[in-house]
């Protein structure tokens, strides 16, 4: 089976600006968590779909936002860029819950 | 708030030599996992422990769930360079995955030739 990938790997920004990640789960997985990995804070979660649905949400301001697609593919959306955005993006997905995660290899979104 | 904590925070040894590495919270988890991170890559899943008091052997990786589901360990034996990496414990709440995966913040360790 085909890993989680996630596109695009790398972006560059300006403040202010809005971005959008893609991430296609393995094959069957219904369930698309999305995380924030820095230096500082480590992995953060940001938001988990289901069957198209928001389930579940961390602590993060409504820039973040995200949607899931029938196909289970999933889009996160950052709008109005800062600089303490700068992170790597993972997706991680699993057949039905936030249970085992298997992880993208990430996009390292850089905000100038 | 659930926290993890992981301790060290970066351990660099000697090939062949043994090593462990702690995850604490004050929370109980109804799971615990344990993940590997390689620059440049996502982490990928060693394991996942569920019973407290639980024991798991991966080669020559030990797992270990608290008897009371709050901290877990990890002892590698004859430690090689290809282990080298970023060890990530991650819990799931008793609130059956609300907030997401809790994970600690990471052990990096190195393992020199």
């Amino acid at each position: 089976k085909a890993g989680v990938t996630q596109t695009p790997r790398y972006l560059i920004k300006t403040r202010g600006q809005q971005v959008t990640l893609s991430c296609s789960p393995i094959s069957g997985h219904r369930s698309v968590s999305w995380y924030q990995q820095t230096p500082g804070q480590g992995l953060q979660f940001l938001f988990e779909y289901f069957s198209e649905t928001q389930r579940n949400k961390g602590n993060f301001p409504g820039r973040f936002s995200g949607r899931q697609f029938s196909n289970s593919r999933s889009e996160m959306n950052v709008s109005t860029l800062e600089l303490g955005d700068s992170a790597l993006y993972l997706c991680a997905s699993s057949l039905a819950g936030v249970g085992e995660q298997y992880f993208g290899p990430g996009t390292r979104l850089t905000v100038t | 708030t659930q926290l993890l904590e992981q301790s060290p925070q970066f351990l660099s040894i000697q090939e062949g030599e043994n090593l462990t590495v702690y995850c604490n919270s004050s929370s109980v988890f109804s799971s615990l996992q344990w993940y590997r991170q390689e620059p440049g890559e996502g982490p990928v899943l060693l394991v996942t422990v569920v019973t407290g008091g639980e024991v798991k052997k991966l080669k020559r990786l030990t797992f270990q769930f608290g008897d009371a589901r709050k901290d877990s360990s990890l002892h590698i034996t004859a430690a090689q360079p290809g282990d080298t990496g970023l060890y990530l414990c991650a819990g799931e709440g008793s609130g059956g995955g609300a907030d997401g995966l809790t994970f600690g913040k990471g052990t990096h360790l190195i393992i020199q030739p």
